[in-house]
């Protein structure tokens, strides 16, 4: 069941920072936003996750509302090579590796 | 070190035959997760296994089978093959386990299955 809400496509000029949004408005205290993302053919990738604070990696930062009904994926500086299918997920203790992945969010990256 | 492995990588079968795919965990991975990615339905979670023990399943019939080997590597098994089922498998391994929270996910390049 889609426990998330990502827009369909969006475009991003390289160099500039891509900013993914996603709605997560039913999230519970216990569960992670966990960021993937699938380049065409090949598997999905992990990017980041977090409970509630904002998280940065080596890939991209994380923020999360203080809320916790959304969160952005940003990308810093988007390259060709971050052109992917973005999926935002919701997952808690207990569940497994047990994943929705949803549709995603398509992301262009324009030279 | 090496990622995860999926083997076939391609394969081609007719309706009614089954297919066995296998999935190489990271070393020291003890949790595999199988799913299913097709152009109508996305990426859809089969099954997850830990430990040789089925942890999850998803919501697909008793036709998708899967087991776990006791030094982590994994099969799943697709019979009676139907059309519907050709699609690109993917495994994921992680060092996730009942002890630990959902963790991050590495997947193969995935097995593609074409059923004719």
């Amino acid at each position: 069941d889609a426990k998330t809400t990502q827009p369909p496509s969006m475009d991003c000029a390289e160099g500039r920072a891509a900013n993914l949004p996603c709605n997560h408005s039913t999230i519970s205290g216990n569960e992670y936003v966990y960021w993937y993302r699938q380049i065409h053919s090949q598997g999905p990738q992990y990017i980041i996750h977090g409970l509630k604070n904002n998280e940065t990696n080596e890939m991209a930062s994380l923020i999360i509302t203080e809320d916790r009904k959304s969160s952005t994926l940003i990308l810093p500086h988007a390259t060709l090579r971050d052109t992917a299918v973005y999926y935002c997920i919701v997952s808690g203790e207990g569940t497994g590796n047990q994943f929705y992945f949803g549709t995603g969010t398509s992301l262009t990256v324009i030279p | 070190k090496a990622g995860v492995t999926q083997t076939p990588r391609y394969l081609i079968k007719t309706r009614g035959q089954q297919v066995t795919l296998s999935c190489s965990p990271i070393s020291g991975h003890r949790s595999v997760s199988w799913y299913q990615q097709t152009p109508g339905q996305g990426l859809q979670f089969l099954f997850e296994y830990f430990s040789e023990t089925q942890r999850n399943k998803g919501n697909f019939p008793g036709r998708f089978s899967g087991r776990q080997f006791s030094n982590s590597r994994s099969e799943m098994n697709v019979s009676t093959l139907e059309l519907g089922d050709s699609a690109l498998y993917l495994c994921a391994s992680s060092l996730a386990g009942p002890e630990i929270a959902t963790g991050e996910l590495f997947f193969g390049e995935g097995s593609r299955l074409t059923v004719l």
